[in-house]
């Protein structure tokens, strides 16, 4: 059992590049999200999902984009990468109430130059 | 609106001796509240999860919080530190309605020494 994967655990870019992230989950949960770690900031929410076809903005989504076509994958794309976006990214899911802690992946870590 | 803040950004105990990390929240509604651990390039697990139902809740290696509605509080704790523990630990709230959205705390990092 998988559970939620990340690709690529590490990535550096150049200012401009775009990138996707990919995170696919083998749960069938119905909610995913994205969110970026940040020293001494704790986890921030960029876009989260809470189904197919249903994407919203989260805390921090400017510079990013989300699609959800499947239940399973929900990549977020970097449109333009500047150095402020350097960060770990974490991919979460969950069954989709508040009451279900949610499962992380174990991270991508961006670099931007 | 709802905000989590954890009091301490480091703690340091010596391993056997008791475990406290503080965790205050804030909530318009009737909580759901999570400790998450986070050890170095690992993405976060969960320690234990409170939602209404006993206040003293148990978790995963040893650690239990307790909720505490007129303090506003879930201070996580564990007897005896081991070692392993030593890792970055989350406090997390869920906000209420609809959505899962999680607002973390900015973290306490927890030191063992030997």
């Amino acid at each position: 059992n998988a559970g939620v994967t990340q690709t690529p655990k590490f990535q550096v870019l150049k200012t401009g590049q775009s990138m996707t992230l990919q995170c696919a989950q083998d749960m069938n949960h119905e909610y995913m999200s994205w969110y970026r770690q940040d020293p001494g900031m704790g986890l921030r929410l960029i876009h989260y999902s809470v189904g197919a076809g249903i994407t919203d903005q989260g805390e921090v989504p400017n510079g990013y984009n989300v699609s959800r076509s499947t239940t399973e994958d929900f990549p977020l794309r970097l449109l333009s990468a500047a150095p402020s976006q350097t960060s770990v990214y974490f991919c979460a899911s969950s069954p989709g109430t508040r009451f279900q802690p949610q499962h992380f992946g174990d991270g991508t870590r961006l670099s931007i130059l | 609106a709802q905000s989590v803040t954890q009091l301490d950004s480091h703690v340091s105990v010596s391993e056997g001796t008791p475990v406290l990390l503080r965790c205050n929240y804030s909530s318009s509604y009737s909580p759901s509240l999570f400790w998450y651990v986070q050890h170095p390039n690992k993405g976060l697990q969960l320690l234990l999860k409170y939602t209404s139902a006993a206040t003293l809740v148990k978790g995963i290696n040893g650690f239990e919080a307790e909720f505490k509605k007129s303090e506003t509080s879930f201070h996580l704790t564990k007897p005896s530190a081991h070692m392993s523990d030593a890792a970055e630990y989350f406090c997390v709230v869920t906000l209420g309605g609809a959505t899962n959205k999680l607002i973390f705390g900015t973290g306490t990092l927890l030191a063992v020494q030997p």
